[in-house]
């Protein structure tokens, strides 16, 4: 069964560091980008970055740029995102999902087809 | 960047059939997926490309797209099917870049 098992939920205080996991298994962690997406108390989903384990290129969307990391060590099939000094406004869900792909004879199209179950972090004083 | 734009809500009766839909310039050229998630709950795919459905996803749910306007349709709806539901696409500029509707929540009356 493909599966990505994220890590537990977190309270930490401002400025903290946090670095939180999703671990894949079932299939070929390598193969396969791996994101991350966001979602605060009551709101929507948010877009935060992507990356490909099996070279560790990421990409960010630009509302997260500079204020998280998105890391992969392949060796243990588990992606990251950490961050450095946390804020209140950090409060959230954060769900790691996998980036599948298909083919239409013209083009490639992707989506997030296994999700993990997401982890919390509280951020407060 | 691209803005998907959902209703906030839609209302069903059960048995009924809902449509959710998402607005996007030219969204007709792009591939859409859908979301459902449910209270306390990761999101989980139910269509993709359009109009095609993850095993174990039922009949009931279904997709189209064309123009400025992709649609989710779930037919002879359940009690269950009450969830919050996202579109989502990925950005022309960058296809690493997902872009996310504002999501509909369903209720089921």
């Amino acid at each position: 069964e493909v599966q990505l098992v994220q890590s537990g939920a977190e309270v930490k205080k401002p400025g903290e560091s946090l670095k939180i996991s999703c671990k894949g298994s079932g299939y070929s962690f390598t193969s396969y980008w791996i994101g991350w997406v966001r979602q605060m108390p009551g709101k929507g989903l948010e877009w935060m970055g992507i990356i490909y384990p099996g070279d560790s290129d990421t990409r960010y969307s630009p509302s997260f740029q500079g204020q998280v990391t998105i890391s992969a060590d392949k060796s243990i099939s588990t992606a990251y995102l950490q961050w450095s000094s946390l804020k209140a406004s950090d409060t959230a869900m954060y769900y790691c999902a996998r980036r599948n792909r298909g083919w239409n004879d013209d083009y490639y199209y992707y989506y997030m087809d296994v999700w993990g179950k997401g982890t919390t972090v509280t951020v407060s004083s | 960047s691209y803005v998907l734009t959902q209703p906030p809500s839609v209302s069903v009766a059960p048995g009924k059939t809902a449509r959710i839909t998402c607005g996007g310039n030219n969204i007709g050229s792009k591939s859409v997926h859908w979301y459902q998630q449910k209270p306390g709950q990761a999101p989980v795919l139910v269509i993709y490309y359009d109009s095609d459905r993850p095993s174990g996803i039922p009949e009931r749910f279904s997709g189209s797209n064309s123009g400025n306007t992709a649609t989710l349709t779930i037919s002879r709806v359940e009690a269950g099917d009450e969830a919050d539901y996202y579109c989502q696409v990925w950005d022309s500029s960058s296809d690493q870049h997902a872009v996310f509707g504002g999501g509909t929540q369903l209720t089921v009356l």
